[in-house]
């Protein structure tokens, strides 16, 4: 079992729909999570961070981070076509200095 | 700034040449990482340096080879290509532990290897 899993879509929306993307993972010890967006053909580069159980907004994006139950949610609302990229979670521990990251989300937001 | 910068971006290699993928980052970042990234596996950690001078594998190490001789340099070497090892290389870099946002990688824009 992967340590961190996640539903590689690809998921389709409609423009100004609300997107959920989901992973689970596995390792209690994990302590801060991100959620990476990467464009085609690009590097990832960081969306949002959290290092505590709750909601983080920043402005169309929410991160959930629920940790009784090891799950991470990125919830973007009002879907734009710009959005449309490889969402990737990921976590870790700052002991490690180390990443480990979910297989990726593939969305197409379509005007 | 460049940011982390990859070189070469494209290559094409044949089974059992050797090559090596620098990776240059300008922002003074004491760990550096490299990554493959293949189809529905999202991001592999191949090794990874928490400083100059030291190295550490990662979850994919084999085949593979690392140096970091300066600090803002950090090479991959294949000594042996593999039709395994064809994929998207990712180098990326972050502050030390301890320090604000140390938990931030920033990714170069990657090295699409083919190995034939």
């Amino acid at each position: 079992q992967k340590e961190v899993e996640q539903d590689p879509g690809p998921l389709s929306v409609p423009e100004g729909a609300i997107v959920s993307l989901n992973c689970t993972y596995s390792n209690s010890a994990f302590q801060y999570f991100m959620w990476y967006r990467q464009y085609s053909r690009k590097g990832p580069e960081l969306l949002m961070y959290t290092y505590s159980s709750g909601n983080k907004e920043d402005g169309r994006f929410t991160a959930q981070v629920d940790k009784s139950s090891k799950y991470i949610s990125l919830f973007i609302r009002d879907s734009q076509p710009s959005d449309s990229a490889t969402y990737l979670c990921a976590t870790g521990t700052p002991s490690t200095g180390k990443l480990i990251f979910g297989q990726g989300t593939t969305l197409q937001v379509k005007p | 700034n460049a940011g982390v910068t990859q070189t070469p971006k494209f290559r094409v290699l044949k089974t059992g040449q050797s090559m090596t993928l620098l990776c240059a980052q300008d922002m003074n970042h004491e760990y550096m990482y490299w990554y493959r990234q293949d189809p529905g596996m999202g991001l592999r950690l191949i090794h990874y340096s928490v400083g100059e001078g030291t190295t550490a594998k990662g979850e994919v190490p084999d085949g593979y080879n690392v140096s970091r001789l300066k600090k803002q340099n950090f090479l991959l070497g294949l000594e042996s290509a593999a039709p395994s090892q064809t994929s998207v290389y990712f180098c990326a870099s972050s502050y030390r532990r301890g320090t604000s946002r140390h938990y931030e990688q920033y990714f170069g824009p990657g090295t699409r290897l083919t190995v034939t």
